[in-house]
């Protein structure tokens, strides 16, 4: 069936050190890509979305490329601030239900 | 505008116990999704409610049913409550079904303790 494979965490950066959390997924034909995010207390927010092969979701700097032929949909910022904290979900739906990876918990330190 | 609603926030229950959680979606939208998130498991999907119907199930034993009203509401019940179901509920709605945008805004969970 159709899955998400998000890299473990935690992941703990400095301020303004640059974030990758990679994203692989299994599924057959073409899901549309998501990143959520969940702030600590909250429930989880869309963060950006790519639908097709090569769109790249982008928003508050982060950003995530839809690459097909590796089955990838890697989140990415230069440089990260003590407020992007959060754990982090990557998503994918083919039309059906949503599948979610297991989240990557993120620390930024001043 | 409103965003969705969970109740209660936390509860705590006994094994063999059932519970009820509520979830009221943004105004104007007919999906609900509900979904367990766990330490070891992450995130998994219960079940969609589109328009008072059914659309898509997860793989949940029989004990845990939802039911979705005419104003969008939504209830999930669990019943005869086992330690691992101690989790946070989270509720979903969407404008239309989940999987046609993918745009879920999310609850902030109801916390679920099984003793």
């Amino acid at each position: 069936g159709d899955s998400v494979t998000q890299m473990e965490g935690p992941v703990t950066l400095s301020e303004e050190a640059f974030l990758t959390i990679n994203c692989t997924y299994t599924a057959t034909g073409y899901p549309s890509l998501f990143w959520y995010v969940q702030y600590p207390g909250e429930g989880l927010q869309l963060l950006l979305k790519a639908t097709k092969a090569d769109d790249k979701g982008s928003n508050k700097g982060f950003e995530a490329t839809y690459r097909k032929e590796t089955t990838s949909f890697h989140l990415e910022k230069g440089s990260v601030q003590v407020s992007d904290s959060a754990v982090y979900f990557c998503a994918l739906t083919r039309g059906n239900d949503m599948r979610f990876g297991a989240g990557t918990r993120l620390t930024v330190k001043p | 505008k409103a965003g969705v609603t969970q109740t209660p926030r936390y509860l705590i229950k006994t094994r063999g116990q059932q519970v009820t959680l509520s979830c009221s979606p943004i105004s104007g939208h007919r999906s609900v999704s509900w979904y367990q998130q766990t330490p070891g498991q992450g995130l998994q999907f219960l079940f969609e409610y589109f328009s008072e119907t059914q659309r898509n199930k997860g793989n949940f034993p029989g004990r845990f049913s939802g039911r979705q009203f005419s104003n969008s509401r939504s209830e999930m019940n669990v019943s005869t409550l086992e330690l691992g179901d101690s989790a946070l509920y989270l509720c979903a709605s969407s404008l239309e079904s989940s999987g046609r945008t993918g745009e879920l805004f999310f609850g902030e969970g109801s916390r679920l303790t099984v003793l």
